[in-house]
Parts: structure tokens; sequence; C-alpha cells
């Protein structure tokens, strides 16, 4: 299995809910990552999480509030969102070592109205 | 901080013709580069990696990319163009974090 699996495939939130994306992989990947994409833009790193503990934030709004239950799972919290945070939202996992390639989810579309 | 370029928005090639997509890279030490590419609405997909090695490098879906120290260039290449390559094409550098070049999109024409 040489997948990550992210779900839903697309949400529309409103400004005052709450939801939450997923994010599982079952290749024995220590390091987990969220991304945001914009359109026709570069991925843009949010969160690294290495052997289940948050390692890296990249300054993000704490609107959004990464979970990593497991080795194997990937949450993003999100709660009161912004319509500028409409994005593709992608997941990626990779094996930790400098110089992995990292195996990216097919993303979550969100709308944010 | 390390970082890579894509100078060009946009690559139009017809099918059949090699091509060429550009990036150049900006690291201290050693340099991990990659290639991705992104089909509309999916995730990224990987291509190929440079670590050390031989210059040429190969991936999947016959692409290559030619590491040049000299130039600090990571440019992705095919021999021979097809439609179905038309996608988003993002060249990376990779030290604890994966980051990406702006993006290229390249558009194969019959």
């Amino acid at each position: 299995d040489t997948e990550v699996t992210q779900t839903p495939k697309h949400l529309v939130m409103g400004m005052t809910n709450k939801k939450s994306l997923k994010c599982e992989q079952h290749m024995g990947h220590r390091a987990m990552y969220w991304y945001k994409q914009k359109a026709k833009k570069p991925p843009e790193l949010m969160f690294v999480y290495s052997y289940e503990k948050l390692s890296i934030n990249e300054s993000v709004p704490s609107r959004f509030s990464p979970e990593c239950p497991n080795s194997s799972l990937l949450n993003l919290h999100l709660h009161a969102l912004q319509p500028e945070d409409s994005a593709l939202y992608l997941c990626a996992s990779s094996q930790g070592q400098v110089g992995e390639k990292l195996f990216f989810g097919s993303g979550t579309q969100l709308s944010v109205l | 901080a390390q970082s890579v370029a894509q100078p060009e928005d946009q690559v139009n090639v017809a099918e059949g013709n090699p091509l060429t997509v550009k990036c150049t890279y900006s690291v201290s030490g050693n340099p991990y580069l990659f290639w991705y590419v992104q089909y509309p609405n999916r995730g990224l997909q990987f291509l190929l990696k440079y670590i050390t090695g031989d210059n040429l490098v190969k991936g999947s879906y016959g692409f290559e990319a030619e590491f040049n120290k000299s130039q600090t260039s990571f440019h992705l290449k095919k021999p021979s163009a097809l439609v179905s390559d038309s996608a988003l094409y993002f060249c990376a550098v990779r030290d604890i974090k994966l980051t990406f070049g702006t993006g290229t999109q390249l558009k194969v024409e019959l």
C-alpha cells in the first residue's frame, strides 16, 4: 500500500462551523505533513509531525489545529475559518529522513462561505 | 535558506517534440532536488529526485532530469512529449522540509 488517503474530497463550511480533515497512510512513515495550496500556486507547508510529535508549525493561525493520534493518522481541525482559507489541503507522508521523497494524498478541496 | 526557481510560468510544446521545464536552485551544501507533477484537482505525484551520483536522473513516465552543478540547474526533460503530459510541474528542494518552486504549466498540443 503506497497511498495516502484523505477524506473528505470536498468540504463546504460556514465561518462558524467546526470540521475536520483526515489523512491516513499505512506505509510505516514516521513523518506526516499538512500543506495548503491555492489554485495554480505551489503548496505551502503548514505543519510537520515527526514520530507523532509536532516538529514544525509555519506560523499557522490557531483556527487550524493539527492532531496526530497515531503514526498512521493525521487530522486537521478547522474552526472559525475565513473565506480566504478556501484552498486545496494536501496531506503527505515520508520516512522522515532528509532527502526522502514525500507521498501526497489527493487533497481536500475546502470552500469557506 | 534553500530555494528553487522556475523561470517559466508556462511551456507550450507540440506532441512528439522534446520538452524541457527549467529549474535553478540555491542551496548550501549538497542539494536534494525533486520534480513533482500535478494533474487538475489532484495531489502531487513524484517524478524523480537527485541526491548524489549520476547527473542524469531517470524517473517516471519517461521523464529525466539533468543536474548541472556549475549552472545550479536541474531541468526536467522528455525526448517526446505526449498530450497526456499536460499538467503543472513543480521543482522542489528538501532539507528538513520540502520547498517548492512557483510551478510551470506544461501544455502539449497536437
